[in-house]
């Protein structure tokens, strides 16, 4: 089957720009995870969706991040007002949402702010 | 909070030897999961193999397994008979049931490199 898939794979924009990066989670995945890897800080977890219930947005760095889960299965994560130290790969994931189970990786999208 | 140490940023391993990678967690909790993860240049992530904290038993999935020293918070990969395939990042990682969101928490990772 599908795995997780996510647009665009690279994406360059100017700082002040705003993107949207996107994700497709594995079709009956209940939870969504969004990560980020830099080179400074590795891998840094953003935001967790799980089927209704309220995100937990407790890894966003700024409230020019934010994200939305529509109906369910494809999430958007946008960034207002890029800065150069969000360049980074974006990744997204997801799993069952049955507590502690695998989580899926989609190939990323490598965000660049000039 | 949970911290998760590799300390070995880089390793190199000839093909069809073994190579052992170190990872380190600190946590105050019993209940916990570990993982290993492996990020070719193609960035995806696959999951090599997985450890629940409550089992004794080490976790093996056929070239790779861990050693799990719970006492000492310590839990290596092994890889045995090396392939050129196995040329990635690897990453050690943990969660934490009952944190609310599950997610990971990533050492640094280890960049290993499989000679020819």
């Amino acid at each position: 089957g599908a795995g997780v898939s996510q647009s665009p794979s690279n994406k360059v924009t100017e700082k002040g720009k705003d993107v949207e990066l996107r994700c497709d989670p594995i079709s009956g995945h209940t939870a969504l995870y969004w990560y980020r890897q830099s080179l400074g800080q590795g891998l840094e977890f953003l935001i967790y969706f799980q089927g209704n219930s309220a995100p937990d947005k407790s890894g966003l760095p700024s409230d020019r991040f934010s994200a939305e889960r529509t109906g369910g299965s494809v999430s958007t994560l946008t960034i207002q007002r890029t800065q150069q130290e969000d360049s980074a790969v974006y990744l997204c994931a997801s799993s069952l949402g049955l507590r502690v189970e695998t989580q899926y990786f989609g190939p990323g999208t490598r965000l660049l702010v000039l | 909070a949970q911290t998760v140490t590799q300390s070995q940023p880089e390793m190199s391993v000839q093909e069809a030897e073994t190579v052992t990678l170190s990872c380190t967690y600190d946590t105050s909790e019993s209940n916990y999961y570990l993982f290993w993860y492996k990020q070719p240049p193609s960035r995806q992530m696959i999951l090599v193999i997985r450890q629940e904290a409550y089992k004794q038993q080490n976790a093996t999935e056929n070239r790779f397994s861990v050693n799990f020293q719970k006492a000492a918070k310590s839990f290596s990969l092994k890889i045995s008979d090396s392939q050129l395939g196995d040329t990635a990042m690897y990453f050690c990682a943990f969660i934490r049931p009952g944190a609310g969101s599950y997610q990971l928490t990533f050492g640094k990772g280890t960049k290993l490199s499989v000679i020819p």
